[in-house]
């Protein structure tokens, strides 16, 4: 079946603009996961929607950054007055999330959107 | 707090050599599972191997093979024969069910022909 999507592949903006990072998870998956990942460095987490229950949004860096799940499906990712360290690969994963009240769910990851702010 | 130290930033082989790489973890939770992933030069994340903390026994994949031990809180990954197609970044990360996996900084492994 499809594996996760996400658009753009590549976003080039300029300093202060506003910019959406769109991600499709697998069909069926209620876990959905956005990550950073600078130049050369590891996976950040940001933010974490599971079902209908509120987003787990402590890994997000500032109050620049936000993001919404709609119906449970489709994720968008904001970054408002976009600055240069936000530059990164910007990762969606999405898993089946609990089963039998477990987290511990691989997560499958998409291509990834290439953000340069320039 | 979790914490995943992947303390080699870039290994260099030649073909058909092993290869070694480390994965380091701190955690006070005694329930929790370790990963690693591949990212090859595409970008995508690809799943290699999840395990639990209360199975200890070393696994072994075809050429692939992990080391698990609670003793050392260390989770290595062996490379057998290696192969220019398995030149990639390689992340071990976290998962002690806090909803988010917490990654190494990767080992990128090039393998020359």
């Amino acid at each position: 079946g499809a594996g996760v999507s996400q658009s753009p592949s590549n976003k080039v903006t300029e300093k202060g603009k506003d910019v959406e990072l769109r991600c499709d998870p697998i069909s069926g998956h209620t876990a959905l996961y956005w990550y950073r990942q600078s130049l050369g460095q590891g996976l950040e987490f940001l933010i974490y929607f599971q079902g209908n229950s509120a987003p787990d949004k402590s890994g997000l860096p500032s109050d620049r950054f936000s993001a919404e799940r709609t119906g449970g499906s489709v994720s968008t990712l904001t970054i408002q007055r976009t600055q240069q360290e936000d530059s990164a690969v910007y990762l969606c994963a999405s898993s089946p999330g609990t089963s039998g009240g477990s987290f511990y769910n691989e997560q499958f990851f998409g291509p990834g959107t290439r953000l340069t702010v320039l | 707090a979790q914490k995943v130290t992947q303390a080699q930033t870039e290994i260099s082989v030649v073909e058909k050599e092993d290869v070694t790489l480390d994965c380091v973890y701190e955690t006070r939770d005694t329930t929790y599972y370790l990963f690693w992933y591949k990212q090859p030069p595409s970008g995508e994340l690809v799943f290699l191997i999840r395990r639990n903390s209360f199975d200890e026994q070393n696994e072994i994949s075809g050429r692939y093979s992990w080391n698990f031990q609670k003793s050392t809180s260390s989770f290595n990954f062996t490379i057998t024969a290696s192969q220019v197609v398995d030149s990639a970044v390689y992340f071990c990360a976290l998962d002690t069910g806090r909803r988010a996996l917490t990654f190494g900084s990767g080992t990128r492994l090039q393998v020359q022909p």
